[in-house]
């Protein structure tokens, strides 16, 4: 079975500052998809980034970066430069590859509440 | 277009009504999703829809009742919910995935905010 830990309930960032947002897994998967989503309060769920278990690389999009330790099994989120309109509940997810059905089975954490202080 | 619509986005019903929820998306997407989210907590698969078929079920009260009559549409049929289905409901929808790794997501919905009195 998989499992998402985000161990931080919820976190302070001063505006203009850049900010981790913590992410462990568990899996006995060699393919799996990990991902980070963005919810406002107005309950959309917004897809950040997205770091195969086979990408060397880090993922990067605009301001977000993944710092992806697959030793470790973790995937943290990086937020450069924070804005006002980042505040949210961000969620760090896996996707079962391995699911015959084609379909997404996706594991959430419980995830962050982030605040950006003006 | 890669935008998932639905329809209501506020709901208030009795314990006794029926009402439906409705998804809508034009991504030729073939997977399609319900999940519920209660306040402060991640969201919670309830059904999964691979061409327009029932593949997952997640366990959940016969008070839901999901349809997906094309492949463009889901529905969530509710009657005799009671004030603990009071949630965020949110429709999603995928690619089915090809084989390989795929930077592939489910795009969401604004989600529709039940409330059962």
């Amino acid at each position: 079975a998989q499992k998402i830990t985000q161990t931080q309930p919820g976190m302070f960032v001063q505006e203009k500052e850049a900010v981790t947002l913590d992410c462990t897994y568990d899996t006995s998967d060699q393919s799996y998809g990990l991902f980070w989503y963005k919810q406002p309060s107005s309950g959309e769920m917004i897809f950040l980034i997205y770091q195969g278990s086979y990408d060397e690389q880090n993922a990067t999009e605009g301001r977000y970066s993944l710092n992806f330790q697959k030793a470790r099994k973790s995937a943290n989120l990086v937020i450069s430069a924070s804005q006002l309109g980042d505040s949210a509940m961000y969620f760090c997810a896996m996707r079962d590859d391995l699911n015959s059905g084609g379909y997404q089975k996706v594991t959430f954490g419980t995830g962050t509440k982030l605040q950006v202080i003006p | 277009d890669t935008e998932v619509t639905q329809t209501p986005k506020h709901l208030v019903m009795g314990m006794t009504n029926k009402k439906s929820l409705k998804c809508e998306q034009h991504m030729g997407h073939r997977a399609m999703y319900w999940y519920k989210q209660k306040a402060k907590k991640p969201p919670e698969l309830m059904f999964v829809y691979s061409y327009e078929k029932l593949s997952i079920n997640e366990s959940v009260p016969s008070r839901f009742s999901p349809e997906c009559p094309n492949s463009s549409l889901l529905n969530l049929h509710l009657h005799a919910l009671q004030p603990e289905d009071s949630a965020l409901y949110l429709c999603a929808s995928s690619q089915l995935k090809t084989p390989g790794q795929v930077k592939e997501t489910q795009y969401f919905g604004p989600g529709t905010r039940l409330l059962v009195l």
